[in-house]
Order: structure tokens, then sequence, then C-alpha cells
């Protein structure tokens, strides 16, 4: 089984600002992928961003980008110019390839100050 | 737009009783799952189905049950509804069987609430 650990469960920035969620995860396999979801407040969870182990490069999604350590068994989350519609509450996850279950961390509730 | 819709955002059950949670998707998709979500415990998968009438246990089955007659519907069963099942619960689906890493969608939950 696959753990995932979010260590900050609430954090703020203002807007303007960046803000760095960070989650660690652990795993035996060597292939798997990681996602960054977003739930804002009463609201359905969407995906914000995904990134496979394999690739190197660091994913990005216009304002949102990950930080991709693989040996470190690290995936933060980088919110440029935070945006009130921002605030939400933030889960990482991870899947095995080929697998169908995902783990979630604990989410990160992230408010965003005018 | 993948669209995944709950049958009640709100329900309120008494204790003992049995309870049906449906989803139902409209994207075809291979993969469903139900979620519950308590707070500091972030998701935890209950089932999930990768095709009609199949069924596999998540981490957390106790208590539960599950059906999938039709691909666009899986329905969660809390055959004798407790208070320690008062909770959020989340439904996802996914696409491709083939690709079990594909992006789930979710609904917008029902928050189940056992008196």
């Amino acid at each position: 089984a696959q753990t995932v650990t979010q260590s900050q469960p609430e954090m703020s920035v203002q807007e303007a600002e960046t803000v760095t969620l960070s989650c660690t995860y652990d795993t035996s396999e060597s292939d798997y992928y990681l996602f960054w979801y977003k739930q804002p407040p009463s609201r359905q969870m969407i995906l914000v961003i995904r990134q496979e182990a394999y690739k190197q490069q660091n994913a990005t999604e216009n304002r949102f980008s990950v930080n991709f350590q693989k040996a470190a068994k690290s995936f933060s989350l980088k919110i440029s110019d935070s945006q009130l519609g921002d605030a939400a509450m933030y889960f990482c996850a991870s899947t095995q390839y080929n697998f169908n279950k995902f783990y979630f961390g604990s989410g990160t509730k992230l408010n965003v100050k005018p | 737009d993948v669209k995944v819709t709950q049958s009640s955002r709100y329900l309120v059950k008494r204790t003992g009783e049995k309870v049906f949670l449906e989803c139902v998707q409209d994207m075809d998709h291979e993969n469903m799952f139900w979620y519950r979500q308590d707070p500091g415990l972030g998701l935890r998968l209950i089932y999930f189905s990768y095709d009609v009438k199949m069924k596999e246990k998540g981490d957390i089955p106790e208590g539960y049950s599950v059906s999938r007659e039709k691909k666009e519907r899986f329905s969660l069963i809390l055959e004798s509804a407790s208070t320690n099942q008062t909770s959020m619960y989340l439904c996802a689906s996914s696409l491709d069987p083939r690709e079990y890493t594909d992006t789930q969608y979710f609904g917008p939950g029902t928050r189940l609430t056992v008196l």
C-alpha cells in the first residue's frame, strides 16, 4: 500500500502572492502517478495537476506547478499569483500504474486573504 | 464535460435503517468509486467497480456493500446504518480500465448523518 502525508492542515496566503503546499508519499513501486485535487467549499473536487513519476520534468498548469523530488518522495504544489477562488481544500493523491486504487492525503485547507 | 451526480446532497437517517446512496456518470466511464471523507483522514476508498457487476473492496468496506447493474450507475448500500457511518460520501468515475491511473472525476458528495 502507498501512504500519502500532508503535514499542513491549514495555510493562509495573501491574494497575489505565492504559496507552496507540501506532500510526501511512500511507495515501493517505480512506476506511479501523483495528483493534486482541489475541493472548493461545498463544490465538487476537481483535478488541479498530475505528474507521472517517470517524467523528470515538473508538471505545470497555468498558475499551478509542482516540485517533484523523486528521491525524497516529495510532491509539493506551488500556486502563484493566488486568487480568492483558490481558497479550497487541497488533496495530494498517488496511485500505482495499472492499479485501481488512489491513496489520498488528509488535505490542506488553503485560505486566501484579500 | 464529465458529469458525476449523486442522488442527495444531504441525508439524515436513523440507526439501523438501510441506506442507499446513488451515483450516476454520463461519460461511459468504466471505473467507478465510492469514498468517505472525514476531517483529518482525507478520502478513504470503500469500494470500486471496474465493470458492470464487478466490484472490489477498498480499504474500509466493512458495513457497506455496492451494486452496479448498469455501467452508468454505482450504488453504495449501508445495510444497517450506524452513527459511525456519519460522514461525507464521494463518488468518482474514471475512463479506461487499462489506464488505472486515469483522472478521477468526482460527484458533489452526499453528507450523511446517522442519528
